[in-house]
């Protein structure tokens, strides 16, 4: 089993659409939930992390984790075409180690 | 404060070639990563350090090697390169503290083509 499962889909909205992009992990260990951006040809960035149950808000965006389900969501709302790019999820713990899912790419069009 | 750089951006090599990809760090971080991108397959770690001397194999070490003299840099060197390494490649680094998360900053990336 791998420790995170991600679907890379391609997925497609509207502007202005919510986004739900999802992930499962095998792992209790982990502690640190991440969520990292990746525009076309660039490394990824961080975008949000969150370490607990529960739901963590910044702008338009939310990260929620439900640790009893292993199961990590990222939610955008009034999504943009500039929110177009792939998103990975990355569990760790505090030994260091992030472990990367395979990434949703996204489109928003006009 | 430059971040992570990478070079170069782009290598294309034939069978059987090596090449070293430089990775170089301003932040003084203690942890840095090299990870491999293939299309629609997210990111796998090749090899990480913890300091300076240290270092480990990831999920997909064979044929790389790694070496960390300093803290700022961490060459990611392929040997008689292969079809199967063409790919992105990734250096990123953190700076790691047992009681907190992790966040990891990426390089630009060097795309690799084998032919």
């Amino acid at each position: 089993q791998k420790e995170v499962e991600q679907d890379p889909g391609p997925l497609s909205v509207p502007e202005g659409a919510i986004v739900s992009l999802n992930c499962t992990y095998s792992n209790s260990a982990f502690q640190y939930f991440m969520w990292y951006r990746q525009y076309s040809r660039k490394g990824p960035e961080l975008l949000m992390y969150t370490y607990s149950s529960g739901n963590k808000e910044d702008g338009r965006f939310t990260a929620q984790v439900d640790k009893s389900s292993k199961y990590i969501s990222l939610f955008i709302r009034d999504s943009q075409p500039s929110d177009s790019a792939t998103y990975l999820c990355a569990p760790g713990s505090t030994l260091g180690r992030l472990y990367f899912g395979r990434g949703t790419q996204l489109t928003v069009w006009p | 404060n430059a971040g992570v750089t990478q070079t170069p951006k782009f290598r294309i090599l034939k069978i059987g070639q090596s090449m070293t990809l430089q990775c170089t760090q301003d932040m003084n971080h203690n942890y840095m990563y090299w990870y491999r991108q293939d299309p629609g397959m997210g990111l796998k770690l090749i090899y990480y350090s913890v300091g300076a001397g240290i270092t480990d194999k990831g999920e997909v070490p064979n044929g790389y090697n790694v070496s960390r003299s300093t803290t700022e840099d961490f060459p990611l060197r392929l040997e008689l390169a292969a079809p199967s390494q063409t790919s992105v490649y990734f250096c990123a680094s953190s700076h790691h503290l047992t009681s907190s998360y992790n966040e990891q900053f990426f390089g630009p990336g060097t795309r690799l083509t084998v032919l």
